[in-house]
């Protein structure tokens, strides 16, 4: 199926850096989320975005929808140990009455303590 | 209820025999999705139910795939004569409007043998 380009693959960061994440599509999507998944759970939505140009943040989560409306970034600011997981976006497509979301491949996330 | 509900949450079977996932929604959530995962891979889009008709069911991976919705709620997949490579999560989600983001339940893990 089809699926957006989500980089990096897998970091590993220092428990209280700063981490980034991105999204890219060749479709314009008309809305972006961000999800966490733990191991053995399903994604847990984090950030909805619903505006190009629009940057919403979620307490030490802050995401942003690309103005060309083919991209979001997600930034974690001073990471924590309960960071670790894989974070996905997804993006919602409007064509023809299809409301379905397109999901990144995901970032896997691990904190170094 | 108060979140997504899927069963059973794991499921082993035997290749050739057919299985049956269930999902109940939250209470309220006309709009119905389902989606695969297969280890360490993204989430595959499957199909989507707005009230108990299916608008978008391109992701069906075979004819060997069916899925249904009864009284706007509770959620039936189908696999008939399950194969190796259905083995993944079948994950489950709803929402309230097909625009907003949804939430997910648990997962069944199928695998099959």
């Amino acid at each position: 199926g089809q699926q957006l380009n989500q980089s990096p693959q897998s970091m590993f960061i220092q428990e209280g850096e700063d981490v980034s994440m991105n999204c890219t599509s060749s479709s314009i999507f008309n809305t972006w989320l961000w999800y966490k998944q733990d191991p053995g759970e399903g994604p847990v939505l984090l950030i909805a975005l619903y505006k190009a140009g629009e940057l919403t943040s979620n307490g030490r989560l802050t995401a942003q929808f690309g103005i060309t409306r083919k991209d979001s970034f997600l930034n974690i600011s001073a990471s924590i140990p309960s960071d670790v997981g894989i974070y996905f976006c997804a993006g919602q497509e409007n064509t023809s009455g299809t409301y379905k979301y397109i999901f990144g491949t995901g970032t896997r996330l691990k904190v170094l303590a | 209820g108060a979140g997504v509900s899927q069963s059973p949450s794991n499921k082993v079977t035997e290749k050739g025999k057919d299985v049956e996932l269930r999902c109940d929604p939250i209470s309220g959530h006309t709009a119905l999705y389902w989606y695969r995962q297969r280890l360490g891979q993204g989430l595959e889009f499957l199909i989507y139910f707005q009230g108990n008709s299916a608008p978008d069911k391109s992701g069906l991976p075979s004819d060997r795939f069916s899925a249904e919705r009864t009284g706007e709620s509770v959620s039936t997949l189908t696999i008939q004569r399950t194969q190796q490579e259905d083995s993944a999560v079948y994950l489950c989600a709803s929402s309230h409007r097909a625009t907003y983001g949804y939430t997910f339940g648990s997962g069944t893990r199928l695998t099959v043998v």
